[in-house]
């Protein structure tokens, strides 16, 4: 079974600063997707930035990038430019490359403070 | 992004009643639609996939007689509580898929408050 973990329960970081949040997963696949969600106060579930495991180049969206490290199974988001609206609990997620209904697997969150 | 509703946000029912939860994908269809449940500062965790005009597949340890998925159209998706109880309440949240590599697009949650 996929597994994914996220050892830093808690991050802070200060406006303007960039932080980078960490994320491992085990899995026996070649092929799948991995994805970071944010999560605000609001608990709606927001999609930040989504990479494939077969594109060596790794995903950017505006301030927001990861560090895909396939061999060593790691997927790691950095955030540039820390706004206070970034603050949030993210979640790092893995998904199998199915032909259907193919589920996402939750790490545990990170829960990021922004400080002015 | 895509835009996935949930109705309602918020519901307080008492004990023994059941509560139904709206699911619907608005621009786009859902071939499959996922149910889950949140706890306070934890994760997601998966209850059931349900694609339109089949049966939900449960997750391990969740009751289908309890929480009942009902996938009728490719833009909605219900979640039935039956029978509630205090244990039951949480946070609910869905999401949907248009195709099984796309991304899964979630609804803005219902929070349960069984009395």
């Amino acid at each position: 079974a996929q597994t994914v973990t996220q050892s830093q329960p808690e991050m802070s970081v200060q406006e303007a600063e960039t932080v980078t949040l960490s994320c491992t997963y085990d899995t026996s696949e070649s092929d799948y997707y991995l994805f970071w969600y944010k999560q605000p106060p609001s608990r709606q579930m927001i999609l930040v930035i989504r990479q494939e495991a077969y594109k060596q180049q790794n995903a950017t969206e505006n301030r927001f990038s990861v560090n895909f490290q396939k061999a060593a199974k790691s997927f790691s988001l950095k955030i540039s430019d820390s706004q206070l609206g970034d603050a949030a609990m993210y979640f790092c997620a893995y998904r199998r490359l199915e032909t259907s209904g193919s589920r996402l697997t939750f790490g545990e969150g990170t829960q990021l403070t922004v400080n002015p | 992004g895509a835009v996935v509703s949930q109705h309602p946000s918020w519901v307080i029912c008492k004990s023994g009643t059941s509560v139904k939860i709206e699911c619907r994908s608005l621009d786009f269809q859902a071939t499959t639609m996922f149910w889950y449940r949140q706890f306070p500062k934890q994760s997601l965790m998966l209850m059931a996939t349900s694609n339109e005009g089949s049966k939900a597949t449960y997750e391990q340890g969740v009751e289908k007689d309890k929480f009942l998925i009902n996938h009728a159209s490719l833009t909605l998706s219900t979640l039935t509580v039956t029978s509630a109880h205090p244990e039951d309440s949480s946070f609910y949240i869905c999401s949907a898929e248009s195709g099984p590599q796309e991304t899964q697009y979630f609804g803005p949650g219902t929070r349960l408050l069984v009395l």
